[in-house]
């Protein structure tokens, strides 16, 4: 299996622009997760979704950030207008299922620079 | 609030010394505990987790972590550390039951030969 795919690895983008970072959990996980990670604040949970149903976005900054899962294979994290502070590395993770214990498995990441 | 803590930002060891990190957390029952590593530009890597049953867990890569609750910790320990072991490790809890980890700010090890 190759993993937890994310797209791209590295973005640079001016502010104001969109951003769109994308995601594909390993086949079979029913559960998928955004994070973001700065290194004032660390690693946050943004959103996830169990079988392709966002369950809890309370961790989404502002309404900037938008999430979607159309599909058990694809899931996109957008910031429509990027902001210099959202510069972070964004990682998406999957698991089998919701129930706790389960491991998520993690993507490496999409580093993104508002300039 | 529930929250894990990992009170140590950077650790240094020498090659072959043993390795303690800490993590405390502060849930009212007992959560669901986690060790996660990650290696520079890369995504995070489950080292082990903790529910309930025997209280010295063994995980990958030779560590392990024992959950104490009297002390409510739930320190990672390794007898021997390897070059390859550098890394930033990152404790994490969940007492939602819905896989929504809550990750303490991560402890950087730093291996010196």
């Amino acid at each position: 299996d190759a993993g937890v795919i994310q797209s791209p690895r590295h973005e640079v983008t001016e502010m104001g622009q969109e951003v769109t970072l994308r995601c594909k959990p390993i086949s079979g996980h029913n559960s998928l997760f955004w994070y973001r990670q700065t290194m004032m604040r660390g690693l946050e949970l943004l959103i996830y979704f169990n079988n392709n149903v966002p369950i809890d976005d309370s961790g989404m900054p502002e309404d900037r950030f938008s999430a979607k899962m159309p599909n058990a294979s694809f899931s996109t994290l957008k910031i429509q207008p990027s902001e210099p502070r959202d510069s972070a590395v964004y990682f998406c993770a999957s698991t089998e299922t919701s129930e706790a214990y389960n491991e998520q498995f993690f993507g490496p990441g999409t580093r993104l620079t508002v300039l | 609030a529930q929250s894990v803590t990992q009170p140590d930002i950077h650790i240094t060891v020498s090659e072959g010394a043993s390795l303690e990190l800490r993590c405390n957390y502060s849930y009212g029952a007992t959560p669901y505990l986690f060790w996660y590593v990650q290696s520079p530009g890369q995504g995070l890597q489950l080292l082990l987790k903790y529910f309930s049953g025997d209280t010295l867990v063994q995980g990958i890569k030779g560590f392990e972590a024992e959950f104490k609750r009297s002390q409510s910790s739930f320190n990672l320990r390794k007898p021997s550390v390897h070059w390859s072991d550098a890394a930033e490790y990152f404790c994490a809890g969940d007492q939602t039951g819905a896989n929504n980890l809550f990750f303490g700010t991560g402890t950087r090890l730093t291996v010196i030969p």
